[in-house]
Protein backbone atom coordinates (compact mmCIF):
# COMPACT_ATOMS: atom_id res chain seq x y z
CA UNK A 1 0.00 0.00 0.00
CA UNK A 2 1.52 3.16 -0.84
CA UNK A 3 2.37 5.62 1.96
CA UNK A 4 1.59 9.71 1.76
CA UNK A 5 3.13 11.13 -1.06
CA UNK A 6 3.69 14.94 -1.59
CA UNK A 7 5.67 16.67 -4.29
CA UNK A 8 7.75 18.16 -4.96
CA UNK A 9 10.20 17.17 -2.36
CA UNK A 10 12.31 20.22 -3.21
CA UNK A 11 11.55 23.84 -3.39
CA UNK A 12 13.51 27.16 -4.03
CA UNK A 13 11.20 30.10 -4.30
CA UNK A 14 12.18 34.23 -4.02
CA UNK A 15 10.43 36.70 -1.32
CA UNK A 16 6.92 37.70 -2.85
CA UNK A 17 6.19 34.92 -4.63
CA UNK A 18 3.72 32.29 -4.06
CA UNK A 19 3.62 28.46 -3.51
CA UNK A 20 1.78 25.17 -3.97
CA UNK A 21 2.21 22.23 -2.46
CA UNK A 22 0.70 18.37 -2.96
CA UNK A 23 -0.43 15.68 -0.48
CA UNK A 24 -1.87 12.31 -2.00
CA UNK A 25 -3.21 10.87 1.30
CA UNK A 26 -2.96 6.77 1.90
CA UNK A 27 -5.62 5.25 -0.73
CA UNK A 28 -8.40 5.48 1.49
CA UNK A 29 -8.15 7.69 3.87
CA UNK A 30 -10.05 10.63 4.10
CA UNK A 31 -8.51 13.09 6.97
CA UNK A 32 -5.29 15.34 5.68
CA UNK A 33 -3.45 17.49 7.76
CA UNK A 34 -0.56 19.96 7.23
CA UNK A 35 2.00 20.76 9.49
CA UNK A 36 5.38 23.11 9.40
CA UNK A 37 8.65 22.02 10.76
CA UNK A 38 11.37 24.71 11.66
CA UNK A 39 14.33 24.21 13.66
CA UNK A 40 13.05 26.80 16.24
CA UNK A 41 9.42 26.54 16.06
CA UNK A 42 9.46 22.49 15.90
CA UNK A 43 6.33 21.12 14.19
CA UNK A 44 3.33 23.49 14.17
CA UNK A 45 -0.08 22.55 12.96
CA UNK A 46 -1.50 24.38 9.41
CA UNK A 47 -4.68 23.04 9.17
CA UNK A 48 -6.88 19.68 8.69
CA UNK A 49 -9.29 18.78 6.26
CA UNK A 50 -11.64 15.79 5.70
CA UNK A 51 -14.33 15.37 3.37
CA UNK A 52 -13.20 18.56 1.26
CA UNK A 53 -14.18 20.66 4.34
CA UNK A 54 -11.27 22.53 6.71
CA UNK A 55 -12.12 21.44 10.04
CA UNK A 56 -9.74 23.09 12.16
CA UNK A 57 -6.73 26.28 11.27
CA UNK A 58 -3.82 26.73 13.47
CA UNK A 59 -2.75 30.10 14.26
CA UNK A 60 -1.04 30.96 10.64
CA UNK A 61 -1.69 34.06 8.95
CA UNK A 62 -3.86 34.04 5.97
CA UNK A 63 -0.95 34.01 3.53
CA UNK A 64 -1.15 29.82 4.07
CA UNK A 65 -4.49 28.38 2.69
CA UNK A 66 -5.32 25.07 1.16
CA UNK A 67 -8.06 22.60 0.25
CA UNK A 68 -9.07 19.61 -0.10
CA UNK A 69 -10.98 17.48 -3.54
CA UNK A 70 -13.11 14.68 -3.68
CA UNK A 71 -10.50 12.54 -4.08
CA UNK A 72 -8.79 13.23 -0.86
CA UNK A 73 -5.70 14.86 -2.18
CA UNK A 74 -4.72 18.13 -1.02
CA UNK A 75 -3.02 20.91 -1.80
CA UNK A 76 -1.61 23.92 0.62
CA UNK A 77 -0.67 27.66 -0.66
CA UNK A 78 1.22 29.98 0.94
CA UNK A 79 1.18 33.59 -0.76
CA UNK A 80 3.89 36.69 -0.34
CA UNK A 81 6.13 33.99 0.59
CA UNK A 82 8.31 35.33 3.39
CA UNK A 83 11.95 34.25 4.65
CA UNK A 84 10.37 33.17 7.60
CA UNK A 85 8.59 30.93 5.69
CA UNK A 86 11.76 28.56 4.96
CA UNK A 87 10.38 24.77 6.47
CA UNK A 88 9.87 22.15 5.96
CA UNK A 89 5.93 21.17 5.27
CA UNK A 90 4.68 17.75 6.37
CA UNK A 91 1.36 16.28 5.43
CA UNK A 92 -0.16 13.63 7.32
CA UNK A 93 -3.26 11.23 6.43
CA UNK A 94 -5.92 9.48 8.35
CA UNK A 95 -8.64 7.08 7.51
CA UNK A 96 -11.26 8.96 9.15
CA UNK A 97 -11.43 12.26 11.47
CA UNK A 98 -9.85 11.82 14.83
CA UNK A 99 -10.78 8.73 15.55
CA UNK A 100 -8.45 7.70 18.72
CA UNK A 101 -7.44 4.57 17.08
CA UNK A 102 -6.50 5.81 13.81
CA UNK A 103 -3.27 7.53 13.76
CA UNK A 104 -1.94 10.15 11.28
CA UNK A 105 0.55 8.74 8.93
CA UNK A 106 3.39 11.48 7.57
CA UNK A 107 4.38 12.24 3.92
CA UNK A 108 7.97 12.72 2.93
CA UNK A 109 8.01 16.42 3.42
CA UNK A 110 8.68 19.33 1.15
CA UNK A 111 11.48 21.20 1.87
CA UNK A 112 10.69 25.13 0.97
CA UNK A 113 13.50 27.68 0.81
CA UNK A 114 13.13 31.11 0.35
CA UNK A 115 15.63 33.27 -0.64
CA UNK B 1 -3.99 26.17 24.90
CA UNK B 2 -2.71 23.04 24.80
CA UNK B 3 0.72 22.38 25.39
CA UNK B 4 2.96 19.36 25.74
CA UNK B 5 6.34 19.54 27.65
CA UNK B 6 9.32 17.05 27.44
CA UNK B 7 12.89 16.76 28.09
CA UNK B 8 14.35 17.93 25.29
CA UNK B 9 17.81 16.07 25.81
CA UNK B 10 19.79 15.46 24.50
CA UNK B 11 20.04 11.83 26.15
CA UNK B 12 22.69 9.90 25.47
CA UNK B 13 22.72 6.21 26.43
CA UNK B 14 25.04 2.64 26.14
CA UNK B 15 23.81 0.48 23.17
CA UNK B 16 21.50 -2.34 25.45
CA UNK B 17 20.40 0.08 28.20
CA UNK B 18 16.56 0.90 29.14
CA UNK B 19 15.35 4.24 27.78
CA UNK B 20 12.72 6.00 29.60
CA UNK B 21 11.25 8.47 27.83
CA UNK B 22 8.20 11.32 29.07
CA UNK B 23 5.81 13.73 28.35
CA UNK B 24 3.34 15.85 30.17
CA UNK B 25 0.69 17.41 29.00
CA UNK B 26 -2.04 20.17 29.18
CA UNK B 27 -5.10 19.00 27.36
CA UNK B 28 -8.05 16.72 30.03
CA UNK B 29 -9.67 16.47 26.66
CA UNK B 30 -7.00 14.29 25.21
CA UNK B 31 -8.06 10.73 24.17
CA UNK B 32 -5.09 9.45 22.31
CA UNK B 33 -1.22 9.44 22.60
CA UNK B 34 1.11 8.63 19.88
CA UNK B 35 4.64 8.27 19.85
CA UNK B 36 6.31 9.43 16.92
CA UNK B 37 10.43 8.44 16.19
CA UNK B 38 11.86 11.62 13.55
CA UNK B 39 15.00 11.09 12.24
CA UNK B 40 17.65 13.84 11.25
CA UNK B 41 15.99 15.10 7.97
CA UNK B 42 13.21 12.90 7.67
CA UNK B 43 9.52 13.16 8.41
CA UNK B 44 7.87 11.60 11.72
CA UNK B 45 7.17 7.74 11.60
CA UNK B 46 4.49 6.13 13.94
CA UNK B 47 6.25 4.03 16.36
CA UNK B 48 2.87 3.01 18.67
CA UNK B 49 -0.33 4.53 19.96
CA UNK B 50 -2.05 4.27 23.03
CA UNK B 51 -5.57 5.19 24.12
CA UNK B 52 -6.52 4.37 27.25
CA UNK B 53 -4.84 4.26 30.65
CA UNK B 54 -2.41 1.72 31.51
CA UNK B 55 0.46 0.20 29.22
CA UNK B 56 0.77 -1.21 25.46
CA UNK B 57 3.33 -3.04 25.05
CA UNK B 58 5.02 -3.74 21.30
CA UNK B 59 8.65 -5.56 20.60
CA UNK B 60 10.69 -3.50 22.62
CA UNK B 61 8.81 -0.52 23.22
CA UNK B 62 6.34 0.16 26.21
CA UNK B 63 3.99 2.97 26.52
CA UNK B 64 2.22 3.95 29.54
CA UNK B 65 -0.24 6.50 30.14
CA UNK B 66 -1.83 8.29 33.24
CA UNK B 67 -4.37 10.43 32.66
CA UNK B 68 -4.86 11.52 36.21
CA UNK B 69 -1.68 12.75 36.08
CA UNK B 70 -1.67 13.71 32.31
CA UNK B 71 1.61 11.68 31.74
CA UNK B 72 2.92 9.70 29.35
CA UNK B 73 6.00 7.55 28.75
CA UNK B 74 7.68 4.95 26.40
CA UNK B 75 10.63 2.74 27.56
CA UNK B 76 12.52 1.26 24.82
CA UNK B 77 14.33 -2.08 26.27
CA UNK B 78 17.51 -3.68 24.46
CA UNK B 79 18.35 -0.07 22.66
CA UNK B 80 20.19 -0.19 19.45
CA UNK B 81 22.15 2.34 17.72
CA UNK B 82 19.35 2.52 15.22
CA UNK B 83 16.88 3.96 17.74
CA UNK B 84 19.01 7.58 18.01
CA UNK B 85 16.55 10.01 16.58
CA UNK B 86 14.23 12.60 18.46
CA UNK B 87 10.78 10.92 20.00
CA UNK B 88 7.54 12.97 20.03
CA UNK B 89 4.41 12.33 21.85
CA UNK B 90 1.66 14.55 20.67
CA UNK B 91 -1.67 13.85 22.29
CA UNK B 92 -4.90 14.11 20.23
CA UNK B 93 -8.11 15.15 21.62
CA UNK B 94 -11.51 13.69 20.47
CA UNK B 95 -12.59 14.95 16.69
CA UNK B 96 -9.81 16.33 15.76
CA UNK B 97 -6.79 15.25 14.29
CA UNK B 98 -4.88 18.49 15.66
CA UNK B 99 -1.64 17.32 16.62
CA UNK B 100 0.09 19.34 19.07
CA UNK B 101 3.87 18.52 19.42
CA UNK B 102 6.41 19.50 22.01
CA UNK B 103 10.11 20.26 21.07
CA UNK B 104 10.90 16.50 21.18
CA UNK B 105 13.27 14.59 23.48
CA UNK B 106 16.68 13.69 20.95
CA UNK B 107 18.24 10.20 21.90
CA UNK B 108 21.61 9.24 21.16
CA UNK B 109 22.38 5.26 21.85
CA UNK B 110 25.98 5.16 21.18
CA UNK B 111 27.60 1.72 20.25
Amino acid sequence: KAGVTQTPRYLIKTRGQQVTLSCSPISGHRSVSWYQQTPGQGLQFLFEYFSETQRNKGNFPGRFSGRQFSNSRSEMNVSTLELGDSALYLCASSPSLGAPNQPQHFGDGTRLSIL
Amino acid sequence: QKEVEQNSGPLSVPEGAIVSLNCTYSDRGSQSFFWYRQYSGKSPELIMFIYSNGDKEDGRFTAQVDKSSKYISLFIRDSQPSDSATYLCPPVGAGSYQLTFGKGTKLSVIP
